[in-house]
Protein backbone atom coordinates (compact mmCIF):
# COMPACT_ATOMS: atom_id res chain seq x y z
CA UNK A 1 0.00 0.00 0.00
CA UNK A 2 0.46 3.65 0.07
CA UNK A 3 2.13 4.11 -3.26
CA UNK A 4 2.35 7.30 -5.08
CA UNK A 5 3.25 7.89 -8.46
CA UNK A 6 4.72 10.51 -10.86
CA UNK A 7 4.98 11.19 -14.59
CA UNK A 8 6.60 11.57 -16.80
CA UNK A 9 10.06 10.46 -15.24
CA UNK A 10 12.20 12.54 -17.26
CA UNK A 11 11.35 15.36 -19.47
CA UNK A 12 13.39 18.11 -21.66
CA UNK A 13 11.93 21.01 -23.06
CA UNK A 14 13.10 24.13 -24.32
CA UNK A 15 13.71 27.25 -22.31
CA UNK A 16 10.27 29.52 -22.62
CA UNK A 17 8.34 26.55 -22.43
CA UNK A 18 6.21 25.23 -19.79
CA UNK A 19 5.57 21.32 -18.12
CA UNK A 20 3.05 19.77 -16.60
CA UNK A 21 4.17 17.25 -13.85
CA UNK A 22 1.57 15.09 -12.56
CA UNK A 23 1.74 13.40 -8.63
CA UNK A 24 -1.00 10.59 -8.31
CA UNK A 25 -1.59 8.78 -4.75
CA UNK A 26 -2.41 5.27 -5.96
CA UNK A 27 -4.07 3.27 -3.51
CA UNK A 28 -4.84 5.70 -0.80
CA UNK A 29 -6.58 9.38 -0.75
CA UNK A 30 -3.82 12.05 0.00
CA UNK A 31 -5.78 15.03 1.62
CA UNK A 32 -2.22 16.99 1.59
CA UNK A 33 0.74 16.57 -0.69
CA UNK A 34 4.07 17.92 -0.84
CA UNK A 35 6.33 18.95 -3.95
CA UNK A 36 10.43 19.03 -3.15
CA UNK A 37 13.25 20.14 -5.70
CA UNK A 38 16.69 18.17 -5.04
CA UNK A 39 19.56 19.92 -6.82
CA UNK A 40 22.77 17.43 -7.91
CA UNK A 41 24.71 16.32 -4.71
CA UNK A 42 22.24 18.41 -2.58
CA UNK A 43 19.30 17.47 0.00
CA UNK A 44 15.57 17.87 -1.13
CA UNK A 45 14.44 21.46 -0.62
CA UNK A 46 10.42 21.48 0.49
CA UNK A 47 8.76 23.71 -2.72
CA UNK A 48 5.17 23.72 -1.61
CA UNK A 49 2.60 21.50 0.24
CA UNK A 50 -0.60 21.26 -1.81
CA UNK A 51 -4.18 20.49 -0.24
CA UNK A 52 -7.27 19.22 -2.04
CA UNK A 53 -9.30 22.31 -2.66
CA UNK A 54 -7.32 25.12 -1.52
CA UNK A 55 -4.29 27.26 -2.45
CA UNK A 56 -0.88 25.48 -2.37
CA UNK A 57 1.42 26.83 0.55
CA UNK A 58 4.90 27.74 -0.74
CA UNK A 59 8.17 27.93 1.14
CA UNK A 60 9.73 31.36 1.30
CA UNK A 61 11.92 32.16 -2.19
CA UNK A 62 9.82 29.42 -4.51
CA UNK A 63 7.81 31.95 -6.74
CA UNK A 64 4.29 30.53 -6.69
CA UNK A 65 3.11 32.52 -10.25
CA UNK A 66 6.33 30.71 -12.33
CA UNK A 67 5.32 26.72 -10.18
CA UNK A 68 1.97 26.45 -10.58
CA UNK A 69 0.13 23.84 -7.90
CA UNK A 70 -3.42 22.53 -8.54
CA UNK A 71 -4.68 19.88 -6.18
CA UNK A 72 -8.01 19.09 -7.99
CA UNK A 73 -8.68 15.44 -6.44
CA UNK A 74 -7.83 13.22 -3.43
CA UNK A 75 -5.72 11.37 -5.65
CA UNK A 76 -3.75 13.96 -7.72
CA UNK A 77 -1.88 16.93 -7.84
CA UNK A 78 -0.23 18.58 -10.25
CA UNK A 79 3.23 21.08 -10.79
CA UNK A 80 3.59 23.36 -13.43
CA UNK A 81 6.83 24.56 -14.32
CA UNK A 82 5.87 28.22 -16.16
CA UNK A 83 8.60 29.72 -18.69
CA UNK A 84 11.18 27.11 -18.06
CA UNK A 85 14.95 28.07 -18.12
CA UNK A 86 18.10 25.93 -17.38
CA UNK A 87 18.10 27.04 -14.10
CA UNK A 88 15.18 25.24 -13.46
CA UNK A 89 17.00 22.21 -14.45
CA UNK A 90 16.61 19.23 -11.73
CA UNK A 91 14.95 16.78 -10.04
CA UNK A 92 11.19 17.30 -8.88
CA UNK A 93 9.50 14.75 -6.34
CA UNK A 94 6.65 14.53 -4.76
CA UNK A 95 5.10 13.05 -1.73
CA UNK A 96 2.21 12.45 0.11
CA UNK A 97 0.79 11.49 3.37
CA UNK A 98 -1.51 8.25 4.21
CA UNK A 99 -3.82 9.38 6.78
CA UNK A 100 -4.37 5.66 7.72
CA UNK A 101 -0.60 4.75 7.35
CA UNK A 102 -0.29 7.48 10.29
CA UNK A 103 0.11 10.87 10.31
CA UNK A 104 3.77 11.55 10.09
CA UNK A 105 4.88 9.46 7.53
CA UNK A 106 5.41 10.68 3.85
CA UNK A 107 5.58 8.13 0.89
CA UNK A 108 7.37 9.47 -2.01
CA UNK A 109 6.96 9.44 -6.26
CA UNK A 110 9.74 7.86 -8.09
CA UNK A 111 10.59 11.28 -9.06
CA UNK A 112 10.76 13.65 -12.18
CA UNK A 113 14.10 14.77 -13.71
CA UNK A 114 13.68 17.81 -15.58
CA UNK A 115 16.11 19.04 -18.20
CA UNK A 116 15.85 22.84 -19.79
CA UNK A 117 17.99 23.35 -22.74
CA UNK B 1 15.68 27.26 12.77
CA UNK B 2 15.69 23.45 12.02
CA UNK B 3 19.18 22.89 11.18
CA UNK B 4 20.09 19.66 10.60
CA UNK B 5 23.60 18.10 10.70
CA UNK B 6 24.73 14.81 9.55
CA UNK B 7 28.46 14.14 8.28
CA UNK B 8 28.95 14.30 4.42
CA UNK B 9 30.34 10.94 3.67
CA UNK B 10 31.15 7.60 5.49
CA UNK B 11 32.83 4.51 4.20
CA UNK B 12 31.86 0.73 6.21
CA UNK B 13 33.16 -2.63 5.26
CA UNK B 14 30.53 -5.26 3.86
CA UNK B 15 29.45 -7.16 7.01
CA UNK B 16 30.25 -4.75 9.51
CA UNK B 17 27.95 -2.38 11.57
CA UNK B 18 27.48 1.78 10.48
CA UNK B 19 26.25 4.97 12.91
CA UNK B 20 25.59 7.42 10.81
CA UNK B 21 24.76 10.69 13.86
CA UNK B 22 22.42 13.35 13.44
CA UNK B 23 22.09 16.54 15.47
CA UNK B 24 19.40 18.69 14.91
CA UNK B 25 18.21 22.49 16.52
CA UNK B 26 14.42 22.69 16.50
CA UNK B 27 11.20 23.13 18.56
CA UNK B 28 9.07 22.26 16.18
CA UNK B 29 9.73 18.29 15.15
CA UNK B 30 7.27 15.76 16.65
CA UNK B 31 9.01 13.14 15.22
CA UNK B 32 12.56 12.21 13.24
CA UNK B 33 12.57 9.66 10.66
CA UNK B 34 15.63 8.26 8.19
CA UNK B 35 15.16 8.02 4.54
CA UNK B 36 17.39 5.85 2.12
CA UNK B 37 17.93 7.72 -1.14
CA UNK B 38 19.96 6.03 -4.00
CA UNK B 39 21.70 8.22 -6.84
CA UNK B 40 18.93 9.30 -8.91
CA UNK B 41 15.89 7.61 -7.08
CA UNK B 42 13.51 8.90 -4.30
CA UNK B 43 13.90 8.66 -1.22
CA UNK B 44 12.45 5.63 1.21
CA UNK B 45 11.20 5.09 3.80
CA UNK B 46 13.48 3.78 6.79
CA UNK B 47 12.34 4.08 10.58
CA UNK B 48 11.48 6.96 12.75
CA UNK B 49 10.86 7.99 16.16
CA UNK B 50 8.17 9.91 17.59
CA UNK B 51 9.24 9.35 21.15
CA UNK B 52 13.26 8.56 23.04
CA UNK B 53 14.67 5.30 22.60
CA UNK B 54 15.97 2.98 19.91
CA UNK B 55 13.27 1.65 17.32
CA UNK B 56 14.16 -2.20 15.32
CA UNK B 57 12.97 -2.93 12.56
CA UNK B 58 15.71 -5.64 11.17
CA UNK B 59 18.84 -4.73 9.92
CA UNK B 60 18.02 -1.04 10.61
CA UNK B 61 17.68 0.47 14.09
CA UNK B 62 17.09 4.38 14.72
CA UNK B 63 17.69 6.26 17.89
CA UNK B 64 16.45 9.59 18.96
CA UNK B 65 16.92 12.09 22.02
CA UNK B 66 14.96 14.68 22.16
CA UNK B 67 16.40 16.59 24.62
CA UNK B 68 19.84 16.85 23.00
CA UNK B 69 18.94 17.20 19.71
CA UNK B 70 20.29 14.13 19.21
CA UNK B 71 19.64 10.97 16.66
CA UNK B 72 21.37 8.34 14.73
CA UNK B 73 20.64 5.24 12.30
CA UNK B 74 22.70 2.00 13.06
CA UNK B 75 23.14 -0.41 10.33
CA UNK B 76 23.81 -4.18 10.75
CA UNK B 77 25.36 -6.68 8.50
CA UNK B 78 26.21 -4.31 6.12
CA UNK B 79 25.51 -5.58 2.25
CA UNK B 80 26.80 -3.40 -0.79
CA UNK B 81 23.33 -2.65 -1.70
CA UNK B 82 23.41 -0.50 1.70
CA UNK B 83 25.85 2.02 -0.83
CA UNK B 84 23.06 5.29 -0.49
CA UNK B 85 23.03 8.17 0.96
CA UNK B 86 20.95 8.43 4.03
CA UNK B 87 18.75 11.39 4.73
CA UNK B 88 18.11 12.64 8.37
CA UNK B 89 14.50 14.43 8.69
CA UNK B 90 12.63 16.53 11.06
CA UNK B 91 9.16 16.42 10.73
CA UNK B 92 5.91 17.67 12.01
CA UNK B 93 2.27 17.10 10.47
CA UNK B 94 2.99 20.27 8.36
CA UNK B 95 6.44 19.92 6.82
CA UNK B 96 9.71 18.17 6.60
CA UNK B 97 12.82 18.98 7.24
CA UNK B 98 15.66 17.27 5.43
CA UNK B 99 19.50 16.97 6.30
CA UNK B 100 21.81 16.95 3.82
CA UNK B 101 22.60 13.44 3.53
CA UNK B 102 25.25 11.11 4.48
CA UNK B 103 26.66 8.99 1.97
CA UNK B 104 27.34 5.44 2.76
CA UNK B 105 29.99 3.87 0.73
CA UNK B 106 29.91 -0.04 1.31
CA UNK B 107 33.34 -1.53 0.22
CA UNK B 108 33.78 -5.60 0.01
Amino acid sequence: GAVVSQHPSWVICKSGTSVKIECRSLDFQATTMFWYRQFPKQSLMLMATSNEGSKATYEQGVEKDKFLINHASLTLSTLTVTSAHPEDSSFYICSARDPGQGIYEQYFGPGTRLTVT
Amino acid sequence: GQNIDQPTEMTATEGAIVQINCTYQTSGFNGLFWYQQHAGEAPTFLSYNVLDGLEEKGRFSSFLSRSKGYSYLLLKELQMKDSASYLCVGGNFNKFYFGSGTKLNVKP
